[in-house]
């Protein structure tokens, strides 16, 4: 079946580090994948998607790359700053059936 | 616009009573989803509605989880008997993917505490 594996942290950085949260997937075809963030006390956001092979999501200046070849969907950003501490979860989701398997999440926390 | 709304935001109650959780998907969308979100076992799915009917019900844990959507829209998950297990966060999410939008936007969720 679908799985996505995600490293579970947590991580803790220092504000204006390099962040980067490694995501990879099992599934058949053509998977969308997405990036969900969970601030503290808050619902789960949609970051960024990709729909396709060599697309790239971008939003907040967090970026990730659909890697087809690697089966892989790595969250990076440049410089992290002290709001973006918060649960990240890596995801896929099959046209089929339209259902989201989700990454087990990743607590990033960013000290000032 | 509104975004999905779930009602009531906590629910505690004792074990072996009834619940009915609610959600309010985007207006306009065909599709909505329950998850369920534990300490445990992370982010789940449940159960799928397009429109009013479950193509998909292969997520809900035992007998004792039904769920149902009427008029399109608002949904109800019903669990009963409820067990100590089953307390987690119950989040629904809605999407439009029969007019290209296969995003799902998630409501805040219902933190049910079973005693």
């Amino acid at each position: 079946g679908d799985s996505v594996t995600q490293m579970e942290g947590p991580v803790t950085l220092s504000e204006e580090a390099f962040l980067t949260i490694n995501c990879t997937y099992t599934a058949t075809g053509y998977p969308s994948l997405f990036w969900y963030v969970q601030y503290p006390g808050e619902g789960l956001q949609l970051l960024l998607k990709a729909t396709k092979a060599d697309d790239k999501g971008s939003n907040k200046g967090f970026e990730a790359t659909y890697r087809k070849e690697t089966t892989s969907f790595h969250l990076e950003k440049g410089s992290v700053q002290v709001s973006d501490s918060a649960v990240y979860f890596c995801a896929l989701m099959r046209r089929s059936n339209y259902k989201l398997t989700f990454g087990k999440g990743t607590l990033l926390t960013v000290n000032p | 616009g509104a975004g999905v709304s779930q009602s009531p935001s906590n629910k505690v109650t004792e074990k072996g009573k009834d619940v009915e959780l609610r959600c309010d998907p985007i207006s306009g969308h065909t599709a909505l989803y329950w998850y369920r979100q534990s300490l445990g076992q992370g982010l789940e799915f449940l159960i799928y509605f397009q429109g009013n009917s479950a193509p998909d019900k292969s997520g809900l844990p035992s007998d004792r989880f039904s769920a149902e959507r009427t008029g399109g829209s608002v949904s109800t998950l019903t669990i009963q008997r409820t067990q100590q297990e089953d307390s987690a966060v119950y989040l629904c999410a809605s999407s439009s993917p029969s007019s290209g939008e296969e995003t799902q936007y998630f409501g805040p969720g219902t933190r049910l505490l079973v005693l």
